[in-house]
Protein backbone atom coordinates (compact mmCIF):
# COMPACT_ATOMS: atom_id res chain seq x y z
CA UNK A 1 0.00 0.00 0.00
CA UNK A 2 1.81 3.24 -1.35
CA UNK A 3 -0.36 5.51 1.10
CA UNK A 4 -1.53 8.92 -0.41
CA UNK A 5 0.93 9.59 -3.38
CA UNK A 6 0.74 13.52 -4.84
CA UNK A 7 2.25 14.74 -7.88
CA UNK A 8 3.85 16.57 -8.67
CA UNK A 9 6.52 17.36 -5.27
CA UNK A 10 7.83 20.78 -6.73
CA UNK A 11 6.67 23.41 -9.13
CA UNK A 12 7.07 26.72 -10.08
CA UNK A 13 4.67 28.88 -12.04
CA UNK A 14 4.27 32.24 -12.99
CA UNK A 15 1.77 35.06 -11.47
CA UNK A 16 -1.43 34.35 -13.82
CA UNK A 17 -0.73 30.65 -14.43
CA UNK A 18 -2.65 27.88 -13.80
CA UNK A 19 -1.66 24.81 -12.05
CA UNK A 20 -3.18 21.70 -11.66
CA UNK A 21 -1.75 19.16 -8.34
CA UNK A 22 -3.22 15.93 -7.93
CA UNK A 23 -3.44 13.29 -5.32
CA UNK A 24 -4.07 9.54 -5.04
CA UNK A 25 -5.81 8.53 -1.98
CA UNK A 26 -4.38 5.59 0.21
CA UNK A 27 -6.43 2.04 -0.48
CA UNK A 28 -9.76 1.80 0.75
CA UNK A 29 -9.88 5.70 1.38
CA UNK A 30 -13.05 7.52 -0.35
CA UNK A 31 -12.59 10.96 0.99
CA UNK A 32 -9.88 13.42 -0.21
CA UNK A 33 -9.21 16.91 1.41
CA UNK A 34 -7.19 19.59 0.34
CA UNK A 35 -4.81 21.97 2.54
CA UNK A 36 -2.90 24.93 1.99
CA UNK A 37 0.40 25.21 3.95
CA UNK A 38 2.09 28.47 4.49
CA UNK A 39 5.55 28.36 5.84
CA UNK A 40 5.17 28.03 9.72
CA UNK A 41 1.64 27.92 9.86
CA UNK A 42 -1.01 24.68 10.28
CA UNK A 43 -2.68 23.42 7.41
CA UNK A 44 -5.43 25.33 6.31
CA UNK A 45 -8.34 23.99 5.19
CA UNK A 46 -9.36 23.95 1.10
CA UNK A 47 -12.16 21.79 0.40
CA UNK A 48 -13.11 18.09 0.60
CA UNK A 49 -14.36 15.87 -1.98
CA UNK A 50 -16.79 12.90 -1.21
CA UNK A 51 -18.38 10.85 -3.73
CA UNK A 52 -17.10 13.11 -7.11
CA UNK A 53 -18.31 16.05 -5.52
CA UNK A 54 -16.89 19.01 -2.94
CA UNK A 55 -18.68 18.44 0.06
CA UNK A 56 -17.61 21.11 2.43
CA UNK A 57 -15.08 24.56 1.57
CA UNK A 58 -12.84 26.70 3.72
CA UNK A 59 -12.15 30.04 3.07
CA UNK A 60 -10.62 30.22 -0.28
CA UNK A 61 -11.69 32.17 -3.10
CA UNK A 62 -13.20 30.74 -6.08
CA UNK A 63 -9.59 30.42 -7.77
CA UNK A 64 -9.45 27.07 -6.17
CA UNK A 65 -11.55 24.71 -7.46
CA UNK A 66 -11.05 20.37 -7.49
CA UNK A 67 -12.16 17.15 -9.01
CA UNK A 68 -12.81 13.92 -7.87
CA UNK A 69 -13.04 11.33 -10.09
CA UNK A 70 -14.70 7.42 -10.09
CA UNK A 71 -11.33 6.16 -8.63
CA UNK A 72 -11.44 8.82 -5.90
CA UNK A 73 -7.99 10.45 -6.87
CA UNK A 74 -8.48 14.00 -6.95
CA UNK A 75 -7.03 17.24 -8.62
CA UNK A 76 -6.64 20.37 -7.04
CA UNK A 77 -6.43 23.54 -9.47
CA UNK A 78 -5.88 27.59 -8.94
CA UNK A 79 -5.97 30.07 -11.34
CA UNK A 80 -4.57 33.39 -11.44
CA UNK A 81 -1.93 32.02 -9.45
CA UNK A 82 -0.52 34.97 -6.77
CA UNK A 83 2.52 35.10 -5.37
CA UNK A 84 0.76 34.39 -1.83
CA UNK A 85 -0.42 30.87 -3.76
CA UNK A 86 3.08 30.08 -2.71
CA UNK A 87 2.76 27.04 0.05
CA UNK A 88 3.13 23.60 0.43
CA UNK A 89 -0.25 21.94 -0.54
CA UNK A 90 -1.66 18.56 1.00
CA UNK A 91 -3.54 15.80 0.45
CA UNK A 92 -5.05 14.34 3.34
CA UNK A 93 -7.33 11.10 2.39
CA UNK A 94 -9.84 9.74 4.70
CA UNK A 95 -13.14 7.09 4.84
CA UNK A 96 -16.56 8.30 4.85
CA UNK A 97 -16.32 11.90 5.17
CA UNK A 98 -13.66 11.39 8.00
CA UNK A 99 -16.02 10.28 10.60
CA UNK A 100 -13.51 11.32 13.19
CA UNK A 101 -10.92 8.66 11.60
CA UNK A 102 -7.53 9.05 10.83
CA UNK A 103 -6.89 11.44 8.25
CA UNK A 104 -3.40 10.06 6.15
CA UNK A 105 -1.42 13.36 4.84
CA UNK A 106 0.43 12.95 1.74
CA UNK A 107 4.25 13.89 1.12
CA UNK A 108 2.77 17.11 -0.14
CA UNK A 109 3.57 19.44 -3.50
CA UNK A 110 5.67 22.44 -3.52
CA UNK A 111 4.05 25.02 -4.99
CA UNK A 112 6.44 28.38 -6.01
CA UNK A 113 4.82 31.14 -7.69
CA UNK A 114 7.51 34.02 -9.15
CA UNK B 1 -15.98 28.46 12.75
CA UNK B 2 -13.78 26.67 14.70
CA UNK B 3 -10.76 28.83 16.53
CA UNK B 4 -7.55 26.69 17.41
CA UNK B 5 -4.48 28.24 19.54
CA UNK B 6 -1.71 26.86 20.21
CA UNK B 7 1.59 27.75 22.53
CA UNK B 8 4.28 28.04 22.61
CA UNK B 9 5.10 28.60 19.00
CA UNK B 10 8.87 26.72 19.94
CA UNK B 11 9.91 24.73 22.55
CA UNK B 12 13.89 23.71 23.44
CA UNK B 13 14.40 20.99 26.00
CA UNK B 14 17.16 19.17 27.33
CA UNK B 15 17.24 15.62 26.20
CA UNK B 16 15.25 13.08 28.92
CA UNK B 17 13.11 16.09 29.83
CA UNK B 18 9.75 16.36 29.21
CA UNK B 19 7.83 18.46 26.80
CA UNK B 20 4.17 19.92 27.23
CA UNK B 21 2.34 21.81 24.46
CA UNK B 22 -0.81 22.87 25.13
CA UNK B 23 -4.24 24.08 22.83
CA UNK B 24 -7.12 25.82 22.90
CA UNK B 25 -10.00 25.69 21.14
CA UNK B 26 -13.43 27.78 21.04
CA UNK B 27 -16.68 25.70 18.82
CA UNK B 28 -17.82 23.61 22.39
CA UNK B 29 -19.59 21.05 19.57
CA UNK B 30 -15.79 20.15 18.97
CA UNK B 31 -15.62 16.20 20.42
CA UNK B 32 -12.29 15.00 18.36
CA UNK B 33 -8.93 16.25 18.78
CA UNK B 34 -5.90 14.64 17.18
CA UNK B 35 -1.83 15.53 17.45
CA UNK B 36 -0.03 15.58 14.02
CA UNK B 37 3.77 15.54 13.80
CA UNK B 38 5.40 17.29 11.39
CA UNK B 39 9.41 16.27 10.53
CA UNK B 40 11.18 18.70 8.13
CA UNK B 41 10.27 17.81 4.65
CA UNK B 42 7.51 15.44 5.97
CA UNK B 43 4.00 14.90 6.14
CA UNK B 44 2.09 15.51 9.22
CA UNK B 45 1.52 11.96 10.86
CA UNK B 46 -1.03 11.45 13.39
CA UNK B 47 0.74 10.34 16.48
CA UNK B 48 -2.03 10.32 19.10
CA UNK B 49 -5.75 11.32 19.26
CA UNK B 50 -8.40 11.93 21.96
CA UNK B 51 -12.45 12.02 22.05
CA UNK B 52 -14.35 14.22 24.00
CA UNK B 53 -15.95 10.88 26.08
CA UNK B 54 -12.40 10.81 27.86
CA UNK B 55 -10.17 12.93 29.55
CA UNK B 56 -6.87 11.08 29.29
CA UNK B 57 -4.87 9.01 26.95
CA UNK B 58 -1.57 7.52 26.49
CA UNK B 59 0.75 5.79 24.38
CA UNK B 60 3.83 5.19 25.70
CA UNK B 61 6.19 8.39 26.19
CA UNK B 62 3.21 10.25 24.68
CA UNK B 63 -0.07 11.66 26.38
CA UNK B 64 -2.83 13.58 25.45
CA UNK B 65 -5.23 15.40 28.39
CA UNK B 66 -8.40 17.48 27.27
CA UNK B 67 -10.27 19.88 29.28
CA UNK B 68 -13.89 20.26 27.78
CA UNK B 69 -14.96 22.65 30.31
CA UNK B 70 -12.54 24.73 29.51
CA UNK B 71 -12.12 23.97 25.87
CA UNK B 72 -8.12 23.16 26.40
CA UNK B 73 -6.46 19.90 25.40
CA UNK B 74 -2.28 19.59 26.09
CA UNK B 75 0.19 16.92 24.40
CA UNK B 76 2.53 15.62 27.02
CA UNK B 77 6.30 14.56 25.79
CA UNK B 78 8.06 12.02 28.64
CA UNK B 79 11.57 11.52 28.32
CA UNK B 80 12.48 13.49 24.84
CA UNK B 81 14.84 12.13 22.68
CA UNK B 82 16.25 13.75 19.54
CA UNK B 83 14.13 12.41 17.45
CA UNK B 84 11.04 13.92 18.91
CA UNK B 85 12.24 17.17 17.19
CA UNK B 86 9.80 18.06 14.87
CA UNK B 87 6.86 20.52 14.47
CA UNK B 88 3.51 19.45 16.11
CA UNK B 89 0.47 20.61 15.38
CA UNK B 90 -3.07 20.29 17.40
CA UNK B 91 -6.23 19.82 15.54
CA UNK B 92 -10.17 19.84 16.70
CA UNK B 93 -13.15 18.68 14.58
CA UNK B 94 -17.01 17.89 15.04
CA UNK B 95 -19.03 15.80 13.23
CA UNK B 96 -21.17 18.70 12.30
CA UNK B 97 -18.13 20.07 10.36
CA UNK B 98 -17.32 16.40 9.24
CA UNK B 99 -14.83 16.12 11.34
CA UNK B 100 -12.66 18.70 8.97
CA UNK B 101 -9.92 19.37 11.41
CA UNK B 102 -9.07 22.97 12.38
CA UNK B 103 -5.19 22.85 13.19
CA UNK B 104 -3.30 25.03 15.47
CA UNK B 105 -0.32 27.21 13.88
CA UNK B 106 2.42 24.55 15.26
CA UNK B 107 5.12 24.30 17.99
CA UNK B 108 8.29 23.67 16.80
CA UNK B 109 10.27 21.10 19.18
CA UNK B 110 13.90 21.00 19.62
CA UNK B 111 15.35 18.26 21.47
CA UNK B 112 19.33 18.91 22.55
CA UNK B 113 21.58 15.96 22.96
Amino acid sequence: DAGVTQSPTHLIKTRGQQVTLRCSPKSGHDTVSWYQQALGQGPQFIFQYYEEEERQRGNFPDRFSGHQFPNYSSELNVNALLLGDSALYLCASSWGQGTGTEAFFGQGTRLTVV
Amino acid sequence: GENVEQHPSTLSVQEGDSAVIKCTYSDSASNYFPWYKQELGKRPQLIIDIRSNVGEKKDQRIAVTLNKTAKHFSLHITETQPEDSAVYFCAASNPGGSYIPTFGRGTSLIVHP
